[in-house]
């Protein structure tokens, strides 16, 4: 079983168009990080929110935490086939003593020209 | 600066052999993960150091695995009698201090595939 369910799975869209990925969980997370990777690399970080109902913004990109800090969505404005990639959510759980940074599934984007 | 490197890129083995996988973290960085990463799912968390020790390997799949950071700096996970299962990307991480608000700079990660 999933911890951070991310859906969609795969979105296939057209240069131009609007959307947002979603993260949900039953868990509640100290934290909420967003990356992107690209083929053969690894991941890298767009942004942290930590506040429930926190909402950043990064150029055409626009981040939202849930007030509860269970969820949380990514929308984008605009899509360019330069934001083509997997977008992944990842949330950070105190268990114990330590952290675990628990990944979702991934969104797979496909912006087409 | 350099950023994470992991060596080799790409290893090929065969069912029951032993591999050691490299991680050189970003210079200065006292924590360091290791995750997996099967086709199609996201990073799977398997251990961490926080200087040479373990903070937590709760991760790790079974004892076949294990993982090292003798001096602080590199470090090299180690899987014996590989199973086709544990084909995967195997990425790491590595952070000025622990989880949390301290980002995670990733390497490329080394594609072990296990035939």
């Amino acid at each position: 079983t999933q911890l951070l369910e991310q859906s969609p799975q795969f979105l296939s869209i057209q240069e131009g168009e609007n959307l947002t990925v979603y993260c949900n969980s039953s868990s509640v997370f100290s934290s909420l990080q967003w990356y992107r990777q690209e083929p053969g690399e690894g991941p890298v970080l767009l942004v942290t929110v930590v506040t429930g109902g926190e909402v950043k913004k990064l150029k055409r990109l626009t981040f939202q935490f849930g007030d509860a800090r269970k969820d949380s969505s990514l929308h984008i404005t605009a899509a360019q086939p330069g934001d083509t990639g997997l977008y992944l959510c990842a949330g950070t759980l105190r268990m114990d003593s330590s952290y675990k940074l628990i990944f979702g599934s991934g969104t797979r984007l496909l912006v087409r020209p | 600066g350099a950023g994470v490197s992991q060596t080799p890129s790409n290893k090929v083995t065969e069912k029951g052999k032993y591999v050691e996988l490299r991680c050189d973290p970003i210079s200065g960085h006292t924590a360091l993960y290791w995750y997996r990463q099967s086709l199609g799912q996201g990073p799977e968390f398997l251990i961490y150091f926080q200087g040479t020790g373990a903070a937590d390997d709760s991760g790790l799949p079974n004892d076949r695995f294990f993982a090292v950071r003798p001096e602080g700096s590199v470090s090299t996970l180690k899987i014996q009698r590989t199973e086709r299962g544990d084909s995967a990307v195997y990425l790491c991480a590595s952070s000025l201090g622990l989880f949390d608000y301290n980002e995670q700079f990733f390497g490329p990660g080394t594609r072990l595939t296990v035939l």
